[in-house]
């Protein structure tokens, strides 16, 4: 496997708090996808960091990459309910011949509580 | 309007039947591909097709063929199906299949084999 082998995380926070989600991967990669997945749907890329930008904003979302440890991080600035879905983190992997391929971790189950 | 389509939205099977979970993009992308998502494990990279032709293929077994008839299609034909083939099936698109290309998911297909 391309991740730690930790099992599917749930955290439960309340609306206003930040929160950070953590991923640590096992081998080289440039790039970093974070996805969210809503019960019953697919999952939406949320933001892409790349190994020269260190750290990422969009809107109240925060991402970083270190390639030195190889982790990542998601963070959540004043979480709302609608916040509330699976966080996942995903890199490319080159399968040869420039085919690339998603590789995800196994996610963090995000609940958000009034 | 949805930009992917995936249908059925669900569906049983009986175990060594045959069905085809379908996949229609109208986003213009050039790359499609198909995950699997199951209680055991995350999502899981199946096939990756660029241009009507297969790029990857990580699904160790010959039961699982895609099939694409248009460019904006990719069809899965699972045979002789199996309860372990219950899982949720996520159809992808991305511009073209190369490293940073955002992968956009459609709704999935959820399988139940009994």
């Amino acid at each position: 496997s391309q991740w730690g082998e930790e099992n599917l995380q749930a955290l439960s926070i309340q609306e206003g708090e930040d929160v950070t989600m953590n991923c640590s991967y096992k081998t080289y990669t440039t790039v970093v996808h974070w996805y969210r997945q809503d019960s019953g749907r697919g999952p939406a890329l949320i933001i892409l960091i790349r190994s020269n930008e260190r750290e990422k904003r969009s809107g109240r979302l925060r991402a970083t990459l270190d390639t030195s440890s190889q982790s990542s991080s998601l963070s959540i600035t004043a979480a709302q309910c609608e916040d509330t879905a699976v966080y996942f983190c995903a890199t490319d992997e080159d399968s040869g011949g420039s085919n690339y391929k998603l590789t995800f971790g196994k996610g963090t189950l995000l609940t958000v509580t009034p | 309007d949805p930009k992917i389509i995936q249908k059925p939205k669900y569906l049983v099977a009986v175990t060594g039947s045959e069905k085809i979970l379908i996949c229609e993009q109208y986003l213009g992308h050039n790359a499609m591909y198909w995950y699997r998502q199951s209680a055991k494990k995350p999502l899981e990279f199946m096939f990756s097709y660029s241009y009507q032709k297969l790029m990857d293929n990580q699904t160790a077994s010959s039961r699982f063929q895609p099939q694409s008839s248009k460019k904006n299609h990719l069809d899965l034909q699972i045979t002789a199906l199996k309860p372990d083939d219950s899982a949720t099936y996520f159809c992808a698109s991305s511009q073209d299949n190369r490293e940073y290309a955002e992968q956009f998911f459609g709704p999935g297909t959820r399988l139940t084999v009994l």
